[in-house]
């Protein structure tokens, strides 16, 4: 069984770029989570989905960062534009029962703004 | 507000030594989860931890759940080196019952095993 797809595994933007971030979570898994990894910490949530509803996003800063998830599988997160301080790993998990559960990471998408 | 720390941060150990890391949490849970990270990798679930008391073993680790304490700890027996990782606990915050559905992090501990 394929694990979990995140797409691009690195990105190298210039400040005031946009970037974004796709995500294929296991095969019926309906909650599916963005986390963010600062070098050196522990992954904070950004948002989490529900289906194709966003439950939880009440740590995503809305005014440059948003999130989708179509049809209740795939999911893509932008930022725009990007700012020196994003750059981090956008790990994507999914689990399979609905609140958590055992989280099944991606290898995650490393960003580096220049 | 659900706080997650772990303690040592850092640990160099020699091989065939012993060590515990511990995972102290703020708020009353009894679902907790260790996850390890090779470096550029991503997280690797290790143990899900579901009630006080809770024990699991996989080869030379061992976690434990007191939940009445709110402390979880990792023990290393007999380390080698292919256990050189970061070493996250999470936990699953709960108010009245009912799940946030989100997991906490600590911050890590790096674990280097020495020959």
């Amino acid at each position: 069984e394929a694990g979990v797809v995140q797409s691009p595994r690195y990105k190298i933007i210039e400040k005031k770029q946009p970037v974004a971030f796709w995500c294929n979570p296991i095969s019926g898994h309906n909650t599916l989570y963005w986390y963010l990894q600062n070098l050196g910490q522990g992954p904070e949530l950004l948002i989490r989905y529900e289906n194709e509803e966003a439950v939880d996003d009440s740590q995503l800063p809305k005014d440059r960062f948003s999130a989708e998830r179509l049809k209740g599988v795939d999911s893509t997160l932008k930022i725009q534009p990007a700012e020196l301080g994003d750059s981090a790993v956008y790990l994507c998990a999914s689990s399979a029962r609905q609140g958590v559960g055992e989280l099944f990471f991606g290898e995650g998408s490393r960003l580096t703004v220049l | 507000e659900l706080k997650v720390e772990q303690n040592p941060l850092f640990l160099s150990m020699q091989e065939g030594k012993n060590y515990t890391i511990y995972c102290n949490y703020s708020t009353t849970s009894d679902r907790l989860y260790w996850y390890r990270q090779d470096p550029g990798k991503s997280l690797e679930s290790l143990f899900v931890l579901l009630s006080n008391g809770a024990v699991k073993q996989e080869g030379r680790l061992m976690a434990s759940l007191d939940t009445k304490a709110r402390l979880s700890t990792l023990h290393i027996t007999a380390a080698v080196h292919d256990l050189s990782a970061t070493y996250f606990c999470a936990v699953e915050g709960y108010a009245g019952g009912t799940s946030y559905g989100k997991l906490t992090f600590g911050q890590g501990t790096i674990l280097t095993v020495h020959p």
